[in-house]
């Protein structure tokens, strides 16, 4: 059983959509981390998110940090081919980055 | 260039021999850890390192040792691979425990 569930696991969408990405758990983390991985490579990371109900924009980006520090969501405005990837959050408790299985994204031209 | 290697990239190996994959990161920093990819299963953590001399067990522990000898590297040791361990393996280093982590382009393993 996943620590963080990631929904939905695939998400292909046209150019210019929009897009939501949503991480879930039943724990409480101190801080929780986005990364894209695109093939080939390791992944990367995007942002951090620290405080209950945060929210960071990086461009067309927008990370939102739920009040209970549970739960986050990647909101991406007018998706790009180059969008494309697999997005992965991660949360930080105690000892430990526990990540979830990720949302493939595929963005069409 | 701040990175994170690993060596090699593709490894296809039979039951039971002995292998290293290497990992070195040149940031000087004092957490590395390894992790495991798989459909589905996202990022398992398999060991981590706080500093030099200092390994823990991530989740997925079993067939595999490490060592950390030295700051710089970290490599993962499979005694006797098996099947199952098949898999896409990252290494990544941070600065601290809990902030950002800096992957390796990873090691696509198959044992046959």
């Amino acid at each position: 059983t996943q620590l963080l569930e990631q929904s939905p696991q695939f998400l292909s969408i046209q150019e210019g959509e929009n897009l939501t990405v949503y991480c879930n758990s039943s724990s409480v983390f101190s801080s929780l981390q986005w990364y894209r991985q695109e093939p080939g490579e390791g992944p990367v990371l995007l942002v951090t998110v620290v405080t209950g109900g945060e929210v960071k924009k990086l461009k067309r980006l927008t990370f939102q940090f739920g009040d209970a520090r549970k739960d986050s969501s990647l909101h991406i405005t007018a998706a790009q081919t180059g969008d494309t990837g697999l997005y992965l959050c991660a949360g930080a408790d105690d000892y430990k980055l526990s990540f979830g299985a990720g949302t493939t994204v595929t963005v069409r031209a | 260039e701040a990175q994170v290697t690993q060596n090699p990239r593709y490894l296809i190996t039979v039951t039971g021999k002995k292998l290293t994959v290497t990992c070195s990161q040149n940031m000087n920093h004092e957490y590395m850890s390894w992790y495991r990819q798989d459909p589905g299963l996202g990022l398992r953590q398999i060991y981590y390192s706080m500093n030099v001399e200092v390994t823990d067990k991530g989740d997925v522990p079993e067939g595999y040792k490490v060592s950390r000898k030295e700051k710089r590297n970290f490599p993962l040791i499979l005694e006797s691979p098996s099947p199952n361990q098949t898999s896409l393996y990252f290494c990544a280093s941070s600065f601290r425990l809990l902030r950002e982590q800096f992957f390796g382009p990873g090691t696509r393993l198959t044992v046959l």
